[in-house]
């Protein structure tokens, strides 16, 4: 148990649908983190939020829209996705954002028709 | 190039063996670098931090070489709970508390 955890842990989606992934740290963390993990590829960084406030976005598609109500909490929200989307979708937090130990969910496994 | 790359493999090792491979990076300007573990189908883990020239923690010991931009992890006396995908990771100096990921290598221990 990683104090990280994320819902649900599989999503099949069409490309007319919407979605929310959903992650909660019981951490006690300032900084929560989108990062997505395509086959066989590195993590992509998407979005990082430090005391709630969106601190950082990769230049993602307006088709994945965070949303973190609290520091406990962090959602991605999903509309017309394509089939390229299809990913593991990971949440991570940590203390803040300057350190580096990232706890990670177990993930979101995205699949898109 | 990938400015943290590493050979997927899959490396395969006999249990009780040793186990070494290398993560190189092309942006000298990095600080700390990080081993992180991943078991297939589950998220990824803290194994190891790399601070200096190297990290040495039970069975596995990291290795930064500065000079020739890599770094390094080797396992020893390697055990069945070993099998996974090892990702390199450093944390960028130029952004702050930023850290970049290679693709992972694969590690197979077999019986």
């Amino acid at each position: 148990e990683t104090g990280v955890t994320q819902t649900p842990r599989h999503l099949v989606m069409g490309m007319t649908n919407k979605k929310s992934l959903k992650c909660e740290q019981h951490l006690g963390h300032n900084a929560m983190y989108w990062y997505k993990q395509s086959a066989k590829k590195p993590l992509e960084l998407m979005f990082v939020y430090s005391l709630e406030e969106r601190v950082e976005n990769n230049s993602v598609p307006s088709r994945f829209s965070p949303e973190c109500p609290n520091s406990s909490h962090l959602f991605l929200h999903l509309h017309t996705l394509q089939p390229e989307d299809s990913a593991l979708y990971l949440c991570a937090s940590s203390l803040d954002r300057t350190n580096e130990k990232l706890f990670f969910g177990s993930g979101t496994q995205l699949s898109v028709l | 190039r990938k400015e943290v790359e590493q050979d997927p493999g899959p490396f395969n090792v006999p249990e009780g063996a040793t186990v070494a491979f290398n993560c190189t990076y092309s942006n000298s300007a990095s600080q700390s670098f990080f081993w992180y573990r991943q078991d297939c189908r589950k998220e990824p883990k803290l194994l190891m931090s790399v601070y200096s020239s190297g990290n040495e923690d039970g069975r596995f010991t990291a290795q930064l070489n500065r000079a020739s931009q890599y770094i390094s992890l080797l396992i020893r006396d390697s055990k069945l709970s070993d099998s996974a995908t090892y990702l390199c990771v450093r944390l960028r100096a130029d952004s702050w508390g930023k850290l970049q990921f290679g693709a992972g290598t694969q590690v197979v221990v077999t019986p």
